[in-house]
């Protein structure tokens, strides 16, 4: 059963380093989610992706993220500078559309740890 | 306002008892999610009810969506030890779609 791949599964950096969140999503999906969740707290909404640009963004997405699509099959989430805050779960979704109704599948997620 | 909101927020039951978990929202919808999540993992899509549905099933599972009282639950017939994990609710919020909002779930732990 085709599903959402991310790497690493735990990231371990710096306060203030870049770090690089890597996606895979399913092959045939056109829409591409991160959502992120801090240690006992809700899933929340990063932002969404289609057809190579941000459809939608949290007030968490902040100019400290951003999102790419730098080939065919990979989708990232970049933090520059990361914060003690930023600590959490990462999840990566991908859906076939955006429309109503659509299941989104979700990645098993990257922990990431800032120190 | 908050969306999807679990409650119990922590159930524990003994293996072969059903558990039932309720979720409330405030926003109106076009659709409700179930989401089971093992400890410190991914999460897996259990169902999906529409806005127009009233009652859906899926093997052990049973979810019952009342847009009147902007409310639904989740029923596990005969839980197992497996099934032990935290459940969230999730939302469209009526955004377009885009985003899906997460409830802060419910843990249940499902004793052998």
């Amino acid at each position: 059963e085709p599903e959402v791949t991310q790497t690493p599964s735990h990231q371990v950096t710096q306060m203030g380093q870049e770090v690089i969140l890597r996606c895979v999503p399913i092959s045939n999906h056109l829409y591409f989610y991160w959502y992120r969740q801090i240690l006992g707290q809700k899933v929340e909404f990063l932002v969404s992706f289609y057809n190579n640009e941000i459809s939608e963004k949290s007030e968490i997405f902040d100019d400290q993220f951003s999102v790419e699509r730098p080939d065919g099959s990979n989708f990232t989430l970049k933090i520059r500078s990361t914060k003690l805050e930023d600590s959490a779960m990462y999840f990566c979704a991908s859906s076939k559309t955006g429309k109503l109704n659509t299941e989104a599948f979700f990645g098993q997620g990257t922990r990431l740890t800032v120190v | 306002s908050q969306q999807g909101e679990e409650d119990p927020q922590a159930l524990s039951i003994q293996e072969g008892e059903n558990a039932t978990m309720n979720c409330s929202y405030k926003t109106s919808i076009n659709n409700l999610q179930w989401y089971r999540q093992n400890s410190g993992r991914g999460l897996v899509h259990l169902i999906l009810i529409r806005s127009n549905e009233r009652e859906k099933h899926s093997g052990r599972l049973r979810v019952t969506l009342d847009t009147s009282k902007k409310s639904s639950s989740l029923l596990i017939t005969a839980s197992r030890a497996a099934d032990t994990a935290s459940y969230f609710c999730a939302t469209d919020g009526n955004t377009g779609g885009f985003k899906t909002i997460f409830g802060a779930g419910t843990r249940l732990f499902v004793k052998a």
